[in-house]
């Protein structure tokens, strides 16, 4: 059981580039994020899925974009990467939106941006 | 200020002492307190969860909550290498926006 898949699990992009971070779950969830987490920040949201066909910003969502493609994936794309995008990504997922059930979250993405 | 506040540490201690891992907090709407570990290099798991105010343990963990210092304490027992990690606390609100907001995470070490 996989649980929560996120690819790369590492990457270094330049000024200006884009890409996209993908998520996949396979635990039949809802609800599904990506969070930042910066030192001393703790975890930020940045987009959520409350349910497969929408999508929501969260705490910090300027410079993202996301995708729900279907009930399974959740992508994160960053249009002109800014050196203060340098972050450590994660997705997570739940079968509900912010309820006391806990969430599940990938292994991240280490992103720097130069 | 922030919304939830967490001693960063790290913190070290010996194999079987008693941990005690605290978070602060300002908004008195929150009502669900979690505690989530996440060793390096890996994504946070839930470890324990309480709702309101109270005391709840499980195994070698004992989360309280104090709503009215808005205070809570993940406290570990006997605890062991395997314990070293950053332990996060998050807590949420019905009807405060969509969110869970969380601390920015206590790093743990046990000596063996």
């Amino acid at each position: 059981n996989a649980g929560v898949t996120q690819t790369p699990k590492f990457q270094v992009l330049k000024t200006g580039q884009s890409m996209t971070l993908q998520c996949a779950q396979d635990m039949n969830h809802n609800s599904m994020y990506w969070y930042r987490q910066d030192p001393g920040m703790g975890l930020r949201l940045i987009y959520y899925s409350a349910s497969e066909g929408t999508t929501d910003k969260g705490e910090v969502p300027n410079g993202y974009n996301v995708s729900r493609l279907n009930k399974r994936e959740f992508s994160l794309r960053l249009e002109s990467a800014a050196p203060s995008q340098t972050s450590v990504y994660f997705c997570a997922s739940s079968f509900r939106p912010f309820t006391e059930e806990k969430l599940f979250f990938g292994s991240g993405t280490q992103l720097s941006v130069l | 200020q922030k919304e939830v506040e967490q001693d960063p540490g790290p913190l070290s201690v010996p194999e079987g002492a008693i941990v005690s891992l605290n978070c602060t907090y300002s908004n008195s709407a929150f009502q669900y307190f979690m505690w989530y570990r996440q060793y390096s290099r890996k994504g946070p798991e839930l470890l324990m969860y309480t709702y309101s105010s109270g005391n709840k343990e499980d195994g070698r963990f004992t989360a309280q909550v104090d709503k009215s210092s808005k205070y809570i304490s993940l406290f570990i027992r006997d605890s062991q290498p395997s314990d070293s990690a950053t332990y996060l606390c998050a807590m949420s609100a019905l009807n405060y926006g969509q969110n869970f907001v969380f601390g920015p995470g206590t790093r743990l070490s046990v000596l063996p």
